[in-house]
């Protein structure tokens, strides 16, 4: 199976931040991450597909990068909707798994 | 407007069984692989079971495997999952999810279902 790491587990920041989250693949997935962000309570939200594609109404201010094995999603300027749970899943192979999630708190 | 919704989860005792249904609207159902995610109380996701749009294609975790078994009925819109042996790691809210691009991103999520495994 292919284990998707996350760091950090959690993340202080500011609203106007730019922030970063890594997630790393145990073996090479290509370009096969997607990206969510869920908030308490409410089932998860896709933002990014195919590792750097943005879901329609997506804001702008999400981006994601990366393939083979390290990926990133950006948040280029952090507004108060935006913090949240953010996962990482890769689909190149069942199962499909996802990171253990990142904490976007406010500072 | 896409939707799911998720019934049939309740409280089940260990070895108990419980079957989840995912009821969907707004698309054609019969076109899009299907998925069943879960959420144990305060943890992260985790994917259990997909099935291809024409149930060709079965595909489960292992932590399912032999206990889960997924399947759709294309005429009434739905999707199952039939859930045996239960365990109390299986406690969990349980979402339904619609696979996006020919591939296995889930766009669209259901509410979830809450599973609870406990005697």
């Amino acid at each position: 199976d292919i284990q998707m790491t996350q760091s950090p587990s959690t993340l202080s920041a500011s609203v106007g931040d730019r922030v970063t989250v890594t997630c790393r693949a145990s073996q090479t997935i290509s370009s096969s991450l997607a990206w969510y962000q869920q908030k308490p309570g409410k089932a998860p939200n896709l933002l990014i597909y195919k590792a750097s594609s943005l879901e329609s109404g997506v804001p702008s201010r999400f981006s994601g990068s990366g393939s083979g094995t390290e990926f990133t999603l950006t948040i280029s300027s952090l507004q108060p909707d935006d913090f949240a749970t953010y996962y990482c899943q890769q689909y190149n192979s069942s199962p499909f798994t996802f990171g253990q999630g990142t904490k976007l708190e406010i500072k | 407007e896409v939707q799911l919704v998720e019934s049939g989860g309740g409280l089940v005792k260990p070895g108990g069984s419980l079957r989840l249904s995912c009821a969907a609207s707004g698309f054609t159902f019969s076109s899009y692989t299907m998925n069943w995610v879960r959420q144990a109380p305060g943890k992260g996701l985790e994917w259990v079971s997909s099935i291809s749009f024409s149930s060709s294609y079965i595909y489960y975790a292992d932590s399912v495997k032999g206990r889960f078994t997924i399947s759709r009925d294309n005429a009434k819109n739905s999707l199952y999952l039939q859930m045996n042996s239960l365990r109390a790691e299986d406690t969990a809210v349980y979402y339904c999810a619609r696979c996006a691009y020919g591939d296995y991103v889930f766009d669209y999520w259901g509410h979830g279902t809450l599973v609870t495994v406990s005697s």
